[in-house]
C-alpha cells in the first residue's frame, strides 16, 4: 500500500470547521482514498472514501487535490464529539486479494469549547 | 444487525497461558481482519481473512493463529502468552472490492503480565 503523511496532532475550536490534511504523492491510479477516526476508547469508524472527485456526506467532506497527491477532509462544524484521531489510508481497488488496509498513527484532533 | 461482535472486552492472562479472542460478524462480508493496537500507536495488522478457509499473515503475525471455518467467524489463538502482547485488540470485516468500508468491533483489551 501507499504511504500517507498526516500531522501528529490537531486543535479546533468548538462549532468551527477543521481541515485535516493527508499528503500520498505515491499514490497510484487505482488508490482510493479513505478516512476512519477512533473515539476514545472505541474502534475505528469508517468517515468517507473517494476516488478523483470530491465526496460529501453526513459527517464529513473530502476534497481531492487534482494531483491526487493530497486530500483534506473538512468537518463543517467541529464538536466535542469529534475529538478523535483520524486515520487517512489509501486502498488500492484493484488488490482485491487480502484487502490489508494499513493504518499510520494518524491525526488526533483536539476540540475546545 | 449486530455488525462486528468481539469477545471478551477484557482478559487477565499470566505469561505462558493460552487463550482465543472470538470474533463474529453478521454482515456476510469476506474479509475479515485482526489488529492489535499499542497505546498511542496505530493499529497493526496480525491476520486476515478473504472468506472462509483462506487466512494469511499480516504485518505482525508471531505468537498468534487464526482460522476461518465460516464466514460468520473469525477466531484470534495467542499461544503461551508474553508481557509484548498486552494490547488492545480490534476484529473487522468489509464486503468485497477495493472500496469496501471497514467494520470495527469494539475491541478486547488483553493484559499480560
Amino acid at each position: 500500500d501507499a504511504k500517507t503523511t498526516q500531522p501528529n496532532s490537531m486543535e479546533s475550536n468548538e462549532e468551527e470547521p477543521v481541515h485535516l490534511p493527508c499528503n500520498h504523492s505515491t499514490i497510484s491510479g487505482t488508490d482510493y482514498i479513505h478516512w476512519y477516526r477512533q473515539l476514545p476508547s472505541q474502534g475505528p469508524e469508517y468517515v468517507i472514501h473517494g476516488l478523483t472527485s470530491n465526496v460529501n456526506n453526513r459527517m464529513a467532506s473530502l476534497a481531492i487535490a487534482e494531483d491526487r497527491k493530497s486530500s483534506t477532509l473538512i468537518l463543517h462544524r467541529a464538536t466535542l464529539r469529534d475529538a478523535a484521531v483520524y486515520y487517512c489510508i489509501l486502498r488500492d481497488a484493484d488488490y482485491n486479494y487480502g484487502q490489508n488496509f494499513v493504518f499510520g498513527p494518524g491525526t488526533r484532533l483536539s476540540v475546545l469549547p | 444487525n449486530a455488525g462486528v461482535t468481539q469477545t471478551p472486552k477484557f482478559r487477565i492472562l499470566k505469561i505462558g497461558q493460552s487463550m482465543t479472542l472470538q470474533c463474529a460478524q453478521d454482515m456476510n462480508h469476506n474479509y475479515m481482519y485482526w489488529y492489535r493496537q499499542d497505546p498511542g500507536m496505530g493499529l497493526k495488522l496480525i491476520y486476515y481473512s478473504v472468506g472462509a478457509g483462506i487466512t494469511d499473515k499480516g504485518e505482525v503475525p508471531n505468537g498468534y493463529n487464526v482460522s476461518r471455518s465460516t464466514t460468520e467467524d473469525f477466531p484470534l489463538r495467542l499461544e503461551l502468552a508474553a508481557p509484548s502482547q498486552t494490547s488492545v485488540y480490534f476484529c473487522a470485516s468489509s464486503g468485497a472490492g477495493g472500496t469496501g468500508e471497514l467494520f470495527f468491533g469494539e475491541g478486547s483489551r488483553l493484559t499480560v503480565l
